[in-house]
C-alpha cells in the first residue's frame, strides 16, 4: 500500500519557467514532509522540508506548499534551470523517524 | 568529512549466495536506514535503527537482516540472495533535533546489486 504517491512519473519544463511537482499522501498522521533530488549514480540529496504546522516553506528558488485537508504537497521551482533536471522524491514521517518515500518524478528542464 | 559511505559500489551475486552491504557514517548520527530503489519505483524502507543495539523493520524487511553494534556502522545482510533482491541499495543517517529543518536524512551513493 503506497502511502506516499507521486502520480506524475515525468515532467518537462522550459528553462526559466516554473516547475511544479506534486505529491499525495494517505496517512493523516504524517507531520513532517521532505523533498529530495537525485542525480544518476548518486544518493538522494535534501532539498527542502515542511512541518505540518506550516503551509508553506521557501528556500531560494524552491517553495514547498502543504495542503493538509487535501493531503497534498507540491514543490515549486522558479525559475527552472537545466541543472534542476533530476528525479525528485517526496517523503513523509508520522512523529517517528521512519521516513516513507514516494515513487519519484523525473524532471527535465529544456534549454 | 566523508558523510555516509557505502561499500561495495557494485556487486553481482548468484542465487542463494550471501553478502553484507556495508554502511558507515562519521557524523555521530543516532538514526540509520536502509532503502532499496527498484527501476521506476520509489525508495522502499528495509530496516532502520534509532541507536546502537536497536533496530526495527521497515516496509520491505523480508530476506534481509541488520545489526547495529556501533553508532557508526549499520550493515545489511542478505542470507540467500534471490533475483527479486536485484536493486540499488541506499544507506542513510539522521542526526539529532528533528525540529531542525537542517537535519534531514543524509544518503550514501548506493550499492548496485544484481542477483542472477
Amino acid at each position: 500500500d503506497q502511502q506516499v504517491k507521486q502520480n506524475s512519473p515525468s515532467l518537462s519544463v522550459q528553462e526559466g519557467r516554473i516547475s511544479i511537482l506534486n505529491c499525495d499522501y494517505t496517512n493523516s498522521m504524517f507531520d513532517y514532509f521532505l523533498w529530495y533530488k537525485k542525480y544518476p549514480a548518486e544518493g538522494p540529496t535534501f532539498l527542502i522540508s515542511i512541518s505540518s504546522i506550516k503551509d508553506k516553506n521557501e528556500d531560494g528558488r524552491f517553495t514547498v506548499f502543504l495542503n493538509k485537508s487535501a493531503k497534498h504537497l507540491s514543490l515549486h521551482i522558479v525559475p527552472s534551470q537545466p541543472g534542476d533536471s533530476a528525479v525528485y522524491f517526496c517523503a513523509a514521517s508520522e512523529g517517528t523517524y521512519k521516513y516513507i518515500f514516494g515513487t519519484g518524478t523525473r524532471l527535465k528542464v529544456l534549454a | 568529512n566523508a558523510g555516509v559511505t557505502q561499500t561495495p559500489k557494485f556487486r553481482i551475486l548468484k542465487i542463494g549466495q550471501s553478502m553484507t552491504l556495508q554502511c558507515a557514517q562519521d557524523m555521530n548520527h543516532n538514526y540509520m536506514y536502509w532503502y532499496r530503489q527498484d527501476p521506476g519505483m520509489g525508495l522502499k524502507l528495509i530496516y532502520y535503527s534509532v541507536g546502537a543495539g536497536i533496530t526495527d523493520k521497515g516496509e520491505v524487511p523480508n530476506g534481509y537482516n541488520v545489526s547495529r553494534s556501533t553508532t557508526e556502522d549499520f550493515p545489511l545482510r542478505l542470507e540467500l540472495a534471490a533475483p527479486s533482491q536485484t536493486s540499488v541499495y541506499f544507506c542513510a543517517s539522521f542526526g539529532q533535533g528533528r525540529q531542525s529543518y537542517n537535519s534531514p536524512l543524509h544518503f550514501g551513493n548506493g550499492t548496485r546489486l544484481t542477483v542472477t
